[in-house]
């Protein structure tokens, strides 16, 4: 069974330019997360979805990050216009069953930077 | 807050005993995971605790958790170089939507 695969793995724009990444959760599952890791720091949460519904998208950053799950299969985060701190790893994760018994499955990762 | 906090980095020799510590925040945890991220892959749940559990032991994994003191970690019996990873915490909370909240990771090298 394949697992969570992210396109692109690594991103290199420049200021200003529009990037946009996509997270192929695991076939049947229903909830997809969008975390990012900043260098060193902790890994935090950006949104969830419940097939195409935003569950709770909190941790957005603000209004330059629009995610998009249509017809609730793959996901794409844009970033428009990418700032220098917008530079991280961004994380896909995708679970099936809901609640506290839930387990993540996660992507390797898009690495992005942001010149 | 919402920090969960780890120690950035941690050093043992090969075959060494290798101990991974974690505070949370939210006593209202009821899952707190440990994951581990090789290089260039994603994170891998390797174990998690339910928090009515002092201790779970999986082959040379041991989570240690101490609810009092919101304190968790995670032992790596006879560390092997293949252990050399990123560990992250994570706290699961009942409250609000049931999101994951993350440690800053530690990064493990075993040196042979």
């Amino acid at each position: 069974e394949a697992g969570v695969t992210q396109f692109p793995s690594h991103s290199v724009i420049e200021k200003g330019q529009t990037v946009t990444l996509r997270c192929d959760p695991i076939s049947g599952h229903d909830n997809l997360y969008w975390y990012r890791r900043v260098m060193g720091k902790e890994i935090k949460f950006l949104l969830h979805f419940v097939k195409e519904s935003k569950q709770d998208e909190s941790g957005m950053p603000n209004n330059r990050f629009l995610a998009e799950r249509t017809g609730g299969t793959y996901s794409t985060l844009k970033v428009q216009p990418a700032e220098l701190e917008d530079s991280g790893v961004y994380f896909c994760a995708s679970s099936q069953e809901k609640g506290l018994g839930e387990k993540l499955f996660f992507g390797s990762g898009t690495q992005l930077s942001v010149l | 807050g919402e920090d969960v906090e780890q120690s950035l980095f941690l050093s043992v020799r090969e075959g060494d005993s290798s101990v991974i510590n974690c505070t949370y925040t939210d006593s209202s945890s009821t899952y707190l995971y440990w994951y581990k991220q090789e290089p260039g892959a994603g994170l891998q749940l390797l174990t998690y605790i339910f928090s009515n559990m002092d201790m779970k032991q999986d082959q040379r994994l041991t989570v240690l958790l101490n609810k009092k003191d919101k304190h968790l970690s995670l032992r790596i019996a006879d560390t092997q170089t293949g252990d050399s990873a990123i560990y992250f915490c994570a706290e699961r909370r009942i409250s609000g939507t049931y999101k994951y909240i993350f440690g800053t990771g530690t990064r493990l090298k075993v040196l042979a």
